[in-house]
């Protein structure tokens, strides 16, 4: 009940084009969801985020589309570039009270943008 | 402000031997977190810490792993005796604490450990 599943495994984009990447859940506490990017040999980056209580937010050329009845969520990149070439992570996560609480990740996205 | 510092980079040890990876914080960041990255696999939470105590370690395997985050000095991540299967790359994050709030975690550039 505590996985993020994540399609697909990798994924080819031309230049211009939108890359969608794909994640569901189980767990109905989830009530935070952050997409991370991750480049080779480095740390995950926070891309953006999104909470149940809205469908969609936008940040420049990226957005997270959030369906809370289906339990999906989705990473839109728009205007893909070959500088977005990199591994992007899908997570959840609970907010508590006080404090914070563990990130749930699925098992990423490698995502190449060709010229 | 800094980020999210880890040392070293690159750990190699041999079998039976003990690792010792470290972390410290951003500025103001009373929270740690540890992830383990096998290869081509996702992040595996392992265990949260707040200054001289443990939150949450229930994805610490039981045995050969501890982690401390002590009052003064950065966290620790230690594995004894380690194994082949310890080979990964182990991330700290670290976020401020809060009420009621998602506060982000921030990563720090990872320990790669290879076990020979």
């Amino acid at each position: 009940q505590q996985q993020v599943k994540q399609s697909p495994q990798s994924l080819i984009v031309q230049k211009g084009g939108i890359s969608i990447i794909n994640c569901a859940y189980e767990n109905t506490a989830f009530d935070y969801f952050p997409w991370y990017q991750q480049f080779p040999g480095k740390g995950p980056a926070l891309l953006i985020a999104i909470r149940p209580d809205v469908s969609e937010k936008k940040e420049g050329r990226f957005t997270i589309s959030f369906n809370k009845s289906a339990k999906q969520f989705s990473l839109h990149i728009m205007d893909s570039q070959p500088g977005d070439s990199a591994t992007y992570f899908c997570a959840a996560s609970i907010v508590p009270f006080f404090g914070n609480e563990k990130l749930t990740f699925g098992t990423g996205t490698r995502l190449t943008i060709i010229p | 402000n800094a980020g999210v510092m880890q040392n070293p980079r690159h750990l190699v040890r041999r079998r039976g031997q003990e690792a010792r990876l470290r972390c410290s914080p951003m500025k103001g960041h009373s929270h740690v977190y540890w992830y383990r990255q096998l290869p081509e696999e996702g992040l595996k939470f392992m265990v949260y810490l707040q200054k001289e105590n443990i939150i949450d370690e229930s994805g610490m395997p039981k045995e050969r792993f501890s982690a401390e985050f002590p009052k003064e000095g950065p966290s620790i991540l230690r594995i004894q005796q380690v194994v082949r299967g310890d080979s990964a790359a182990y991330f700290c994050a670290s976020s401020p604490p809060s009420l009621r709030l998602y506060n982000e975690q921030f990563f720090g550039p990872g320990t790669r450990l290879t076990v020979l």
